[in-house]
């Protein structure tokens, strides 16, 4: 059974600094990986998606990685703003046709 | 404006009052799917469909129906609502099931059964 994992769970940074989200995944037959920012009470947005043939997305100052073999994606947030404080979550579409999200990390970027 | 759009936003409830909450796309999606966000526990999936007439379980189906007579439509019901699917509620939808296809969500709809 597919489990998806993310490290941390939480983070604190001050603003302008660069950081990396992690997130593991037990089974390596995916469709794709999907990483999304959730605000507090509010729905998800998609911010990058990388198909299981992809090695990387960019978007702006984000950028996610995809490793199959070893079950992991990273995903780099670049010179962070308040603005970026949010809860991002990563999910893995299975061969199957399900979703699989983490549990998310909760980013703080101090001003 | 492309949109997933779910109803009601908020419902408190009380338990056995059948309940539906609809969720409508206007990108001409065939691919749909219900989730439910609690504390703890992250999203799962409750059930999902690949185009009209074509509905599976996902990891925690029960308690839950949903039927796709539409391509557009995807309600969940719950046919006598219990407490303990109290829950944030989320639906989505791509364009179709496939890899390079991104799931767009609506905003929510927050359930309270008393």
């Amino acid at each position: 059974k597919q489990e998806v994992t993310q490290i941390p769970a939480a983070l604190s940074v001050p603003e302008g600094e660069n950081l990396v989200l992690n997130c593991s995944f037990t089974d390596s037959a995916i469709y794709n990986l999907q990483w999304f920012r959730q605000d507090p009470g509010k729905g998800l947005t998609s911010l990058l998606l990388i198909q299981s043939s992809q090695r990387e997305q960019t978007s702006g100052r984000l950028n996610a990685s995809l490793d199959k073999s070893s079950g992991r994606s990273t995903l780099y947030i670049a010179a962070s703003q308040p603005g970026d404080s949010a809860t991002y979550l990563c999910a893995v579409r299975t061969s199957g046709f399900k979703t699989i999200f983490g549990a998310g990390t909760r980013l703080f970027v101090k001003a | 404006e492309a949109q997933v759009t779910q109803n009601p936003r908020y419902l408190i409830t009380v338990t056995g009052k059948k309940l539906t909450v609809t969720c409508s796309q206007n990108m001409n999606h065939e691919y749909m799917s219900w989730y439910r966000q609690d504390p703890g526990l992250g999203l799962r999936q409750i059930y999902y469909s690949m185009n009209v007439e074509v509905t599976d379980k996902g990891d925690v189906p029960e308690g839950y129906k949903v039927s796709r007579k539409e391509k557009r439509n995807f309600p969940l019901i719950l046919e006598s609502p219990s407490p303990n699917q109290t829950s944030l509620y989320f639906c989505a939808s791509s364009l179709w099931q496939g890899s390079d296809s991104p799931l767009h969500f609506g905003n929510g709809t927050r359930l309270t059964v008393t």
